[in-house]
């Protein structure tokens, strides 16, 4: 089974500041590697597929990077609305899973 | 507008029964999987499993294997979560979303429910 493992826990960040969240797979997973965002007391929301590629509707503030083992997603001058939890999900093996979360909280 | 509605909050004690479901709107229900997703109190998502609603075939994640049964109902698009025995533990909510794939055959999850609160309580 495939461990994914997202650092920070937790990030307190000002508006406007940059956002750096990291996801490590425990084996090479390629792309498929997926963002979501979760608001409180809302559904995820994708934000990022296969590692890099944007999905339609979603701010050009947030970007992807990385294949194999290591994962980044960038949120490039944060706003306010950007408050929320985000996990990483890989879809390379069964069982598919999450990291454990990364919740941005605004200063 | 694609959709997936689930049924609404349940209430149960400890050793009942319940299913769950999930209906899919807006698309042809039996060309995509149903996931569903376990978000426990204050927790993370926990991937449960997925079926295929054309032929019913499904996986799951072996933490839930035994624990949890999923089907479906392609005729009326609708999938289900089922429990037979609930648990104190059980106590989450639980999403079911849509998992699809582009330019890769990996699977993403680009539709999600709004998620059904399941309290097991005595």
């Amino acid at each position: 089974e495939i461990v994914l493992t997202q650092s920070p826990d937790f990030q307190s960040v000002t508006p406007k500041e940059k956002v750096t969240i990291t996801c490590r797979a425990s084996q090479s997973i390629g792309s498929s590697l997926h963002w979501y965002q979760q608001k409180p007391d809302q559904s995820p929301k994708l934000l990022i597929k296969y590692a890099s590629q944007s999905i339609s509707g979603v701010p050009s503030r947030f970007s992807g990077s990385g294949s194999g083992t290591d994962f980044t997603l960038t949120i490039n001058s944060l706003e306010a609305e950007d408050a929320a939890t985000y996990y990483c999900h890989q879809s390379s093996s069964l069982p598919w899973g999450f990291g454990q979360g990364t919740k941005v909280e605004i200063k | 507008e694609v959709q997936l509605v689930q049924s609404g909050a349940e209430v149960k004690k400890p050793g009942e029964s319940l299913r769950i479901s999930c209906k899919g709107s807006g698309y042809s229900f039996t060309s995509y999987w149903i996931s569903w997703v376990r978000q426990m109190p204050g927790k993370g998502l926990e991937w449960m499993g997925r079926i295929d609603p054309s032929d019913s075939y499904t996986n799951y994640s072996p933490s839930f294997q035994g624990h949890v049964t999923i089907s479906a109902d392609k005729s009326i698009s609708t999938a289900y979560l089922q429990w037979s025995s609930l648990k104190a533990s059980d106590t989450a909510m639980y999403y079911c979303a849509r998992p699809t794939y582009s330019s890769s055959t990996y699977y993403y999850m680009d539709v999600w429910g709004k998620g059904t609160t399941v309290t097991v309580s005595s």
